[in-house]
C-alpha cells in the first residue's frame, strides 16, 4: 500500500539557516502529496500540497516539488525563523483517494535564535 | 468559524472500561475523518464519514473501536473493553467537497488507560 518515509529527527538550526526535510513515497497511482505542520501545543495544519507529478507546493517560505522520478517530495526554506520550530509531517492520499491519508513518523525541527 | 473541536482533551480510564470520545467539524464541511496518533509516529487513519455515511471503516483498529455521526454532523468514536495498547491521542479532522485535499484538524483526545 501507499507508504511514506521521511526524515528522521530531531533538527536543529539556526535562524536563516537553510532548512531540507527529506520525504520519500511508495505508491500505486498518482497520489497527492502533503506537508503538515504542527506548532507546539497546537492542532496539525496543512502547510502545502501537490496534486500532480512536477507540481510544487509552496507556503510562508516552504516549498516541496512531487517527483515522481524520485519517488521524493523535500520539504524546502531558505531561511528559517524561530517561529518554524514544530513538527513536520510528510503525507499522501491512500491507493484510492485522497481521504484515506498516510503519515510519516514526523521530523521535529527547533530554530535557535 | 471555531474549527474543529474534540471533547474530552484528556481521558484517563482502567483498563476494560468503555470510552467514548466526541468531534465536532467545521459546521459546513461533509467529511470527518478519525486518526490515531502514538508518541513519535504520524497519525494513523481509522475511518471517515461523507455526511452520515461511513465510507471506510476498514481501518479501524478492531472491532471494539466504532464510530457514528448520525445526523451528519458531530461524530463520536467508541472504544469497548480498553486495553493499555489503546493509550494514545485520538485525532478528528473535517473537509468540504468531494475531492477536497485539506483536511481540518481538531486538537485531539489524549487517552490514558491504566
Amino acid at each position: 500500500g501507499n507508504s511514506v518515509t521521511q526524515m528522521e529527527g530531531p533538527v536543529t538550526l539556526s535562524e536563516e539557516a537553510f532548512l531540507t526535510i527529506n520525504c520519500t513515497y511508495t505508491a500505486t497511482g498518482y497520489p497527492s502529496l502533503f506537508w503538515y505542520v504542527q506548532y507546539p501545543g497546537e492542532g496539525l495544519q496543512l502547510l502545502l500540497k501537490a496534486t500532480k507529478a512536477d507540481d510544487k507546493g509552496s507556503n510562508k517560505g516552504f516549498e516541496a516539488t512531487y517527483r515522481k522520478e524520485t519517488t521524493s517530495f523535500h520539504l524546502e526554506k531558505g531561511s528559517v525563523q524561530v517561529s518554524d520550530s514544530a513538527v513536520y509531517f510528510c503525507a499522501l492520499g491512500g491507493e484510492y483517494n485522497n481521504n484515506d491519508m498516510r503519515f510519516g513518523a514526523g521530523t521535529r525541527l527547533t530554530v535557535k535564535p | 468559524d471555531t474549527g474543529v473541536s474534540q471533547d474530552p482533551r484528556h481521558k484517563i480510564t482502567k483498563r476494560g472500561q468503555n470510552v467514548t470520545f466526541r468531534c465536532d467539524p467545521i459546521s459546513e464541511h461533509n467529511r470527518l475523518y478519525w486518526y490515531r496518533q502514538t508518541l513519535g509516529q504520524g497519525p494513523e487513519f481509522l475511518t471517515y464519514f461523507q455526511n452520515e455515511a461511513q465510507l471506510e471503516k476498514s481501518r479501524l483498529l478492531s472491532d471494539r473501536f466504532s464510530a457514528e455521526r448520525p445526523k451528519g454532523s458531530f461524530s463520536t468514536l467508541e472504544i469497548q473493553r480498553t486495553e493499555q495498547g489503546d493509550s494514545a491521542m485520538y485525532l478528528c479532522a473535517s473537509s468540504l467537497g468531494q475531492d477536497s485535499y485539506e483536511q481540518y484538524f481538531g486538537p485531539g483526545t489524549r487517552l490514558t488507560v491504566t
